[in-house]
């Protein structure tokens, strides 16, 4: 059975810090991963995906994930966070066809 | 970019009544949508898919007689909680998926039901 896991539900950092926020994931075929950001009142948004190649992917708005087979995991970073970044941030995995499997989300608080 | 709506943003209802939430594609045809449920401060869970022209298909746990959905166009999907209980508050949020091999899914803003 797949799983998704991340592992902070609520990190706080000083705006212009740097952001690493963990997941980690368990599926017994070819991973595709994706970080998704909630803000209230909005959908979620695509923040970057992983499907194959190289295991560092750039996404929207400064963030950028590393995919790690060996560690099975699939963290989301940005060097220098904006206090416009608070909000919900959903790692997923795809299964089946076009299935998303969600992890439970880290609340970003961003303190100025 | 893809833009998918929902209406409506928020209800309130009373117990007993039924309530219905439409998802709309506005500027794709979507032949498959996804409806989930995120209880608060934990994640989205997926409820079901919805099939343009066909039946729709529920995961294990949830019961198709009370979610009902109708995936009556390529541009809507509408689910309906019927004989609506304070245990089916939560926010109730679609997706749809664009592009052949895209795998990316674009999510609706999320209806927030309340059952009184």
């Amino acid at each position: 059975a797949q799983s998704v896991t991340q592992p902070d539900i609520h990190i706080t950092v000083s705006e212009g810090a740097s952001l690493e926020l963990r997941c980690n994931y368990s599926y017994g075929a070819t991973p595709y991963l994706f970080w998704y950001v909630q803000s209230p009142g909005q959908g979620l948004q695509l923040l970057l995906k992983y499907f194959s190649g190289d295991t560092l992917v750039q996404g929207i708005k400064g963030f950028e994930a590393e995919f790690k087979r060996s560690q099975s995991s699939f963290n989301l970073r940005k060097p220098s966070v904006h206090w416009s970044d608070a909000a919900e941030y959903f790692c997923a995995l795809r299964t089946g066809a076009n299935n998303l499997f969600f992890g439970t989300g880290t609340r970003l608080t961003v303190i100025p | 970019g893809a833009v998918v709506s929902q209406h409506p943003s928020r209800v309130i209802c009373k117990s007993g009544t039924s309530v219905k939430i439409e998802c709309r594609s506005l500027d794709f045809q979507a032949t498959t949508m996804f409806w989930y449920r995120q209880f608060p401060k934990q994640s989205l869970m997926l409820m079901a898919t919805s099939n343009e022209g066909s039946k729709a298909t529920y995961e294990q746990g949830v019961e198709k007689d009370k979610f009902l959905i109708n995936h009556a166009s390529l541009t809507l999907s509408t689910l309906t909680v019927t004989s609506a209980h304070p245990e089916d508050s939560s926010f109730y949020i679609c997706s749809a998926p664009r592009g052949g091999s895209s795998y990316e899914q674009y999510f609706g803003p999320g209806t927030r039901l309340t059952v009184t």
